[in-house]
Order: structure tokens, then sequence, then C-alpha cells
């Protein structure tokens, strides 16, 4: 059983560049999510995918970018890192048709930008 | 919004004690609260969840939960510790997205160190 599915796990990046945080599952499920996680400060939502075609907006989306054409990937662009950017992401799944079905979490992307 | 608070960094127990990691919620309307667990550089896994009923929540590996509506707590408990149970634990309540979703709030975490 795979379930959720990150890579990379570490990425080290400069100021300004820019890069694809992937994720991949493959639970058929319809809702996906990305999250950061920042000491002290919990997990925040970045952005969310209620299915293929339909992005929308969390808690914390600026500077960041998702599309999903697919049902099983919802990749996380970062257009033009920057170090308040640095954070442990995530990405998590569960079915759509229940929100208290409880989410599924990859193992995190650990980004440092510099 | 609705929020939860877990009002310590850090818990500390022996192996066999009993032990409790504190939650405490505000929502308006009914709760639906969560908690998962995270072990060093992996991914939070779900160890039970309170949507309505018993206000006495089984979950995985020995853990319960118990809803408190009068002190809006609802705190972790597992009734003998082990060395394995050491890890980072967050509460989290489904909150409301203005575009109509919904998402899970997490608290900023505690974690929880069983010594031998």
């Amino acid at each position: 059983n795979a379930g959720v599915t990150q890579t990379p796990k570490f990425q080290v990046l400069k100021t300004g560049q820019s890069m694809t945080l992937q994720c991949a599952q493959d639970m058929n499920h319809e809702y996906m999510s990305w999250y950061r996680q920042d000491p002290g400060m919990g997990l925040r939502l970045i952005h969310y995918s209620v299915g293929a075609g339909i992005t929308d907006q969390g808690e914390v989306p600026n500077g960041y970018n998702v599309s999903r054409s697919t049902t099983e990937d919802f990749p996380l662009r970062l257009l033009s890192a920057a170090p308040s950017q640095t954070s442990v992401y995530f990405c998590a799944s569960r079915s759509r048709h229940d929100s208290n079905q409880p989410q599924h979490f990859g193992d995190g992307t650990r980004l440092s930008i510099l | 919004a609705q929020s939860v608070a877990q009002p310590e960094d850090q818990v500390n127990v022996a192996e066999g004690n009993p032990l409790t990691v504190k939650c405490t919620y505000s929502v308006s309307g009914n709760p639906y609260l969560f908690w998962y667990v995270q072990y060093p550089n992996r991914g939070l896994q779900f160890l039970l969840k309170y949507i309505t009923g018993d206000n006495l929540v089984k979950g995985s590996y020995g853990f319960e939960a118990e809803f408190n509506k009068s002190q809006t707590s609802f705190h972790l408990k597992k009734p003998s510790a082990l060395v394995s149970d050491s890890a980072l634990y967050f509460c989290a309540v489904r909150d409301w997205l203005t575009g109509g979703g919904n998402k899970l709030t997490f608290g900023t975490g505690t974690q929880l160190k069983v010594e031998l």
C-alpha cells in the first residue's frame, strides 16, 4: 500500500528559484491538500482540491500554485522561492464525500531556501 | 473560526504510567475533533476522532480520548505509556473555509517523551 507519496524528501533552493513538489495518491481520493508545518505553528493549509480540475486556496496560499489534472496527482509549485518558505510540506488526501474521515498524509518534503 | 489549543509543548512520563495530552477547543456549533500522531521524519497518522456519541473515544495503539463539552476539552489518554509512544501529537478540529469547503485546523502540537 503506497498511500500518499511525496517527492523529493529533501530539497535546498536558492532565493528566487522555482520548483515543484510532487504528490501522488493511489486510494482514488477526490480530496487532496497541501499543508506546511512550522515550529510552534502546527500545520497550515496552503491549497486544496476537491477533484480533478478543481482547486482552491487555503489559509496561506501566497507564493504557491497548484493544479489537479488527474485524481492521483496534486503538485505544488513554488514560483519564486523565498526564505520564509523554508518549511516541511505535507500532502494529504481523503475521500471527498465524508469530511469526517481521517486524512492520509505523506511523509513530507523538507525544503530549505537559502 | 474554529480553533484548538494544546497548552503543553512537552509532556514527560515514565513508561508504564498513565499519560494525558491536553487539548481544548473553541467552536461554533458541534465540534468534530481529531487526534493525530507524528513520528520523526514521517507524516501525521490518524489516532481517533469524535463526531458524536459516546464521550470516550477509543483509537489506535491503545489510545483513547475523553470529550468534555462543559470544559470544552478533548484530552488524549493512555493507561500505560510505552517508550515507543514518544512522538509529536496534534489535536485538530474540522473548520470551514470561506469558499465553502472545510479543512482541519491543528493545534501547535505536544511532544510526548516516555522514559524508562
